[in-house]
């Protein structure tokens, strides 16, 4: 089955509005990492987080270990944030990231 | 600061060519991860390295992918005899190399087996 499943797997929103993201994983995840995969397929880093919370602008993330989950909160939705947002976890500091399948986010005007 | 660069960024081959992929990393970056993606199977990774040595290659397919990395400047992925299940979007990225760290990818090379 899927390490890392991320729900939804598509979101359409108003401009303005707030959305959250969501992160399973059913590995020991050890640390966490979400991109955005923008419409011409840069993949930009947003977070890399231990457990515990960051916040970047209008973004918010949380990696919670014990509960195996992750969350991407993003507040007052613009248009540059559509795209693939992807999460990542490396297991048992092992290097390499797991990713999940992503969620597709439109933002309408 | 230029970020991670990958070259080319598209190629197409002919069934049973060779392709060789380059990624140059973040200057200072220790660490350099090669990850494909396809619509399929998603973001898989391949292999990475740590201050050049090979770490792990547990995600590379055995008989006709290798990759190199000759000096901290760049790393190559290069695939054997290709095969039209290898088109995929392959992708590059470094980190400082504090364990994982925070990963930086480049835009990609698209390869298209016909």
């Amino acid at each position: 089955g899927d390490k890392v499943k991320q729900s939804p797997s598509a979101l359409s929103l108003q401009e303005g509005t707030n959305s959250a993201l969501r992160c399973n994983f059913s590995i020991a995840a050890t640390t966490v990492q979400w991109f955005l995969q923008n419409p011409r397929g840069s993949l930009i880093n947003l977070f890399y987080l231990v457990p515990g919370t960051k916040e970047n602008g209008r973004l918010k993330s949380a990696f919670d270990s014990k509960e195996s989950y992750s969350t991407l909160h993003i507040r007052d939705a613009q248009l540059e944030d559509s795209g693939t947002y992807f999460c990542a976890a490396e297991h048992y500091n092992q290097g390499k990231l797991i990713f999940g399948q992503g969620t597709k986010l439109s933002i309408k005007p | 600061n230029a970020g991670v660069i990958q070259t080319p960024r598209h190629k197409v081959t002919g069934k049973g060519q060779e392709a060789t992929l380059w990624c140059e990393p973040i200057s200072g970056h220790s660490a350099v991860f090669w990850y494909r993606q396809t619509i399929v199977q998603g973001l898989e990774f391949l292999t990475y390295f740590r201050n050049q040595a090979p770490i792990d290659d547990s995600g590379m397919p055995k008989e006709r992918f290798s990759a190199q990395m000759p000096n901290q400047s760049h790393s190559t992925l290069k695939i054997q005899s290709t095969q039209p299940q290898d088109s995929a979007v392959y992708l590059c990225a470094s980190s400082l190399g504090q364990n994982t760290g925070q990963l930086y990818f480049g835009e990609g090379s698209k390869l298209t087996v016909l």
